[in-house]
């Protein structure tokens, strides 16, 4: 099946400072990719929505300037958390779609700001 | 952002026993729906999909039930296994051009051996 990839797997900063998350179609183009976040024992929250070559889509109440999404290529969309504060602690898992079909997700990224 | 964010309820079953995990969903113009498991710090997992034409699919030891009526999904899992302690999500997409998934609130399952 389809390998997304999303790098680090675990990242601690110290607060104040940004943090780049990668996530990585290993195997197909994703012209979208997604990103959510997730609390502990929660669900996963759409964050925003990844378009190749165009900007961003985010949810309401996500902010754009916080949470910087570029996807560059037909393989690649990164997530920076600017600025980051210990709220902005979090589990961040992004998703790619293969075409008009299944979705695909990366393993997560374990952010802790300190 | 979109979500159920609840606190996850549990079931728990015993190792042979089948599963039952059920899910209420928000959109009744949503059209596919896919159940997810997940693993302690890990992304989701697909299991089984359905498409709002059908009303019931089967999978390997799952089966996934669709009720449009009352915007009811259902996953099944047969001769539950300790392998199969997760958290089951249910995530539904509507055909808009963004193809969106939603998740709704989860549930863990616990195998007892």
């Amino acid at each position: 099946g389809a390998v997304v990839s999303q790098h680090p797997s675990r990242v601690i900063c110290k607060s104040g400072t940004s943090v780049k998350i990668e996530c990585r179609s290993l195997d197909f183009q994703a012209t979208t990719m997604f990103w959510y976040r997730q609390f502990p024992k929660q669900s996963l929250m759409l964050m925003a929505t990844s378009n190749e070559g165009s900007k961003a889509t985010y949810e309401q109440g996500v902010e754009k300037d916080k949470f910087l999404i570029n996807h560059a290529s037909l393989t690649l969309s990164t997530l920076t958390v600017t600025s980051a504060h210990p709220e902005d602690s979090s589990f961040y898992i992004c998703s790619a779609r293969r075409g008009g079909g299944e979705a695909f997700f990366g393993q997560g990224t374990r952010l802790t700001v300190v | 952002g979109e979500s159920v964010g609840l606190h996850l309820p549990t079931l728990s079953v015993q190792e042979g026993d089948n599963s039952i995990i059920n899910c209420a969903y928000s959109n009744s113009a949503s059209d596919y729906f896919i159940w997810y498991k997940q693993e302690s710090g890990k992304g989701p997992q697909f299991i089984i999909d359905i498409r709002s034409n059908m009303d019931k699919r089967q999978g390997q030891r799952v089966t996934v039930l669709l009720n449009k009526t009352v915007k009811h999904l259902s996953l099944q899992i047969a001769a539950t296994q300790p392998g199969d302690s997760a958290v089951y999500f249910c995530a539904e997409m509507g055909m808009d051009s963004s193809y969106k998934l939603i998740f709704g609130s989860g549930t863990r399952l616990l195998v007892r051996p």
